[in-house]
């Protein structure tokens, strides 16, 4: 199975900041790698997909980058309304695999 | 609009079987997979299975030997069945279209 190294596991920002978190996937995934919010008590929503694409109603203050093994989800301008964990996910290859998620707090 | 809404039971005995239930709208089963994801509570996510548009199954080889997935097509529904529930089988279980749209989730507690 692939494993996802996601960094930080607990980051702490202010409003404005510019948030960067990392996935590192074991083996090459291509473009194959998703990028979810989790808000508590909520079910997963995704963000960007296949590494760099936007998903529809998404503010344009989320970005992605990265192929191959290194990935990153960046947060341009923090605002409170991201308080959430933040999960990495291959769909490369089966199974499926998550990172372990980057739990994102304002400072 | 697209939507995926699970149901079954909240609680569930050790060493018992759990019958879950995924209900779709906005999309047909023979086009499009839907996944099995669980979430312990408080940690990450694990993807369980898969089925695939056409029938076919894919499942997790740490759960394979416990899990089955099955569909209705007539009902829009798809169904997960796991045995041998043990307590680190607690959480709140997924079904997803693909790897896009998601249910709400149903919490699923085993404890005697």
């Amino acid at each position: 199975d692939i494993q996802m190294t996601q960094s930080p596991s607990f980051l702490s920002a202010s409003v404005g900041d510019r948030v960067t978190i990392n996935c590192k996937a074991s083996q090459n995934i291509n473009r194959y790698l998703n990028w979810y919010q989790q808000k508590l008590g909520e079910a997963p929503k995704l963000l960007i997909y296949n590494a760099n694409s936007l998903q529809t109603g998404i503010p344009s203050r989320f970005s992605g980058s990265g192929s191959g093994t290194d990935f990153t989800l960046t947060i341009s301008s923090l605002q409170p309304e991201d308080v959430a964990t933040y999960f990495c996910l291959q769909h490369n290859s089966w199974p499926y695999t998550f990172g372990a998620g980057t739990k994102l707090e304002l400072k | 609009q697209v939507q995926l809404k699970e149901s079954g039971p909240g609680l569930v005995q050790p060493s018992q079987t759990l019958s879950l239930t995924c209900t779709v709208s906005g999309f047909s089963l023979t086009s499009y997979n839907v996944h099995w994801v669980r979430q312990p509570p408080g940690k990450g996510l694990e993807w369980m299975g898969r089925m695939r548009y056409n029938g076919d199954t894919s499942y997790n080889s740490a759960l394979k030997s416990r899990l089955s997935i099955s569909r209705d097509t007539s009902k829009n529904q798809v169904f997960l069945k796991m045995n041998s529930l043990q307590t680190d089988d607690t959480g709140t279980y997924y079904c997803t279209r693909e790897v896009d749209y998601w249910g709400q989730g149903v919490m699923v507690t085993v404890s005697s």
